[in-house]
């Protein structure tokens, strides 16, 4: 119940394409979801994060798209930059501060 | 401002040997945290500090595995008697304040690689 299961492993885009990556989870008690981004030989960065509140939230190129219902959440990387390259992970958290987190997307993006 | 900052960046050892993992959260953060991200994998919740109240250790792998936070401040993750399987990244994170929604940052991690 405290996994949090993320898609694809790897992902290949081209500049300026769409790149989208899903991530599941099982335990109902999780009530915030956010996205790291990891660059190679760095700790995760933030990147945007959700409340399962609302079903969208977008910042910039960045949006999270909710589905409660389903357990489901997924980022959209718009008009994706080679500069967008990067691991990322979801995670989730229902308190006590604790991130479970998927297993990591590796996003590259060809000029 | 400083953020988090992690030593060793590299730990080389000998299985079977102890080592020693620092943390310096970024000042004023109540809350540490320390994760572990094996080659290709996630990051695995070890442990979590807030304040003064007791850490929550239910990430932590084994008994071989122990940390402490001194004053409130920096941190130290303990493995003993190293084993292969304990190679991996270890990262260390900070939040301000007790809402777990606030933004947790990390530091650069420190690579443990046991021969």
């Amino acid at each position: 119940q405290q996994q949090v299961k993320q898609s694809p492993q790897s992902l290949i885009v081209q500049k300026g394409g769409i790149s989208i990556i899903n991530c599941a989870y099982e335990n109902t008690a999780f009530d915030y979801f956010p996205w790291y981004q990891q660059f190679p030989g760095k700790g995760p960065a933030l990147l945007i994060a959700i409340r399962p509140d609302v079903s969208e939230k977008k910042e910039g190129r960045f949006t999270i798209s909710f589905n409660k219902s389903a357990k489901q959440f997924s980022l959209h990387i718009m008009d994706s930059q080679p500069g967008d390259s990067a691991t990322y992970f979801c995670a989730a958290s229902g308190g006590g501060g604790k991130l479970i987190f998927g297993q990591g997307t590796e996003l590259s993006v060809k000029p | 401002g400083a953020g988090v900052s992690q030593s060793p960046s590299n730990k080389v050892t000998e299985k079977g040997k102890d080592v020693e993992l620092r943390c310096d959260p970024i000042s004023g953060h109540t809350a540490l945290y320390w994760y572990r991200q094996s080659l290709g994998q996630g990051l695995e919740f070890l442990i979590y500090f807030q304040g003064n109240s007791a850490p929550d250790k239910s990430g932590l792998p084994s008994d071989r595995f122990s940390a402490e936070r001194t004053g409130g401040s920096v941190s130290t993750l303990t493995i003993q008697r190293t084993q292969q399987e304990d190679s991996a990244v270890y990262l260390c994170a900070s939040l301000k304040g007790r809402e777990t929604y606030n933004e947790q940052f990390f530091g650069p991690g420190t690579r443990l690689t046991v021969l």
